[in-house]
C-alpha cells in the first residue's frame, strides 16, 4: 500500500526564519512527487519533481527529491506571514493512478 | 485561480439525506478527480472521470457515485449521508488522465448533522 509521511505535522516560526518541510514516501513504480500549498480550501500547485537531485525553485520556495532514500524536502527562506498554510506532498506512481496525499504540515508564520 | 469551480461552497444536511456536489473543470481539461478531505487529514481520492467514464476509484462505498458530462463538468452524489461524511470535498481537473499535475477547485464544505 502506498504510504506518505510528512513531518513535522505543525510548525510555528517567526517572519524571516527558514523552514524545511519533509515528505517521505513508499510508492510502487514511482513517477513523480507533487507539492501543494493549501491556505483556505483549494490546494494550489507548487512543484512537480521527477528527477533526483535537481532543485526546483520558485522565489523563496525550493524543493528537491531523493529517489534513492525516498524523500523530498520543501524549503522556504525568509518566511512571511503569507506563507502560513498547510503544505501537502503527493507522490504519483506510473499508470493512471490518483495522487496519494500526506496529512500535510501546518506552517504558521508569526510577525 | 485555477479556473476550476465548485458549487455550492457550503452545505448542511442531516443523516440519511442525499447530496449532489458540482464541479466545472478548467478549460481544455477532460479529466476530473474527486477527493474528500476530513479535518486534519490530507485529501483522500474518491474517484476519477475521464471522458464521461469512471477511470479509477478509491476506497469509498458505492453510495458515493459520480457523473461526468460531455462538457467535462462533473457531479459527486452521496446517498444515505453519515456523520463521518462531513468534510471538504475537492475536485481537481487535469489535462488528461495520467497527467501528473491536477488543479483544484475551492471545494465544498459539507456538514452532516
Amino acid at each position: 500500500e502506498d504510504k506518505v509521511v510528512q513531518s513535522p505535522l505543525s510548525l510555528v516560526v517567526h517572519e524571516g526564519d527558514t523552514v524545511t518541510l519533509n515528505c517521505s514516501y513508499e510508492v510502487t513504480n514511482f513517477r513523480s512527487l507533487l507539492w501543494y500549498k493549501q491556505e483556505k480550501k483549494a490546494p494550489t500547485f507548487l512543484f512537480m519533481l521527477t528527477s533526483s537531485g535537481i532543485e526546483k525553485k520558485s522565489g523563496r520556495l525550493s524543493s528537491i527529491l531523493d529517489k534513492k532514500e525516498l524523500f523530498s524536502i520543501l524549503n522556504i527562506t525568509a518566511t512571511q506571514t503569507g506563507d502560513s498554510a498547510i503544505y501537502l506532498c503527493a507522490p504519483r506512481n506510473s499508470g493512471n493512478t490518483p495522487l496519494v496525499f500526506g496529512k500535510g504540515t501546518r506552517l504558521s508564520v508569526i510577525a | 485561480e485555477t479556473g476550476v469551480t465548485q458549487s455550492p461552497t457550503h452545505l448542511i444536511k442531516t443523516r440519511g439525506q442525499q447530496v449532489t456536489l458540482r464541479c466545472s473543470s478548467q478549460s481544455g481539461h477532460n479529466t476530473v478527480s474527486w477527493y474528500q478531505q476530513a479535518l486534519g487529514q490530507g485529501p483522500q481520492f474518491i474517484f476519477q472521470y475521464y471522458r464521461e467514464e469512471e477511470n479509477g476509484r478509491g476506497n469509498f462505498p458505492p453510495r458515493f457515485s459520480g457523473l461526468q458530462f460531455p462538457n467535462y463538468s462533473s457531479e459527486l452524489n452521496v446517498n444515505a449521508l453519515e456523520l463521518d461524511d462531513s468534510a471538504l470535498y475537492l475536485c481537481a481537473s487535469s489535462l488528461r488522465a495520467g497527467t501528473d499535475t491536477q488543479y483544484f477547485g475551492p471545494g465544498t464544505r459539507l456538514t452532516v448533522l
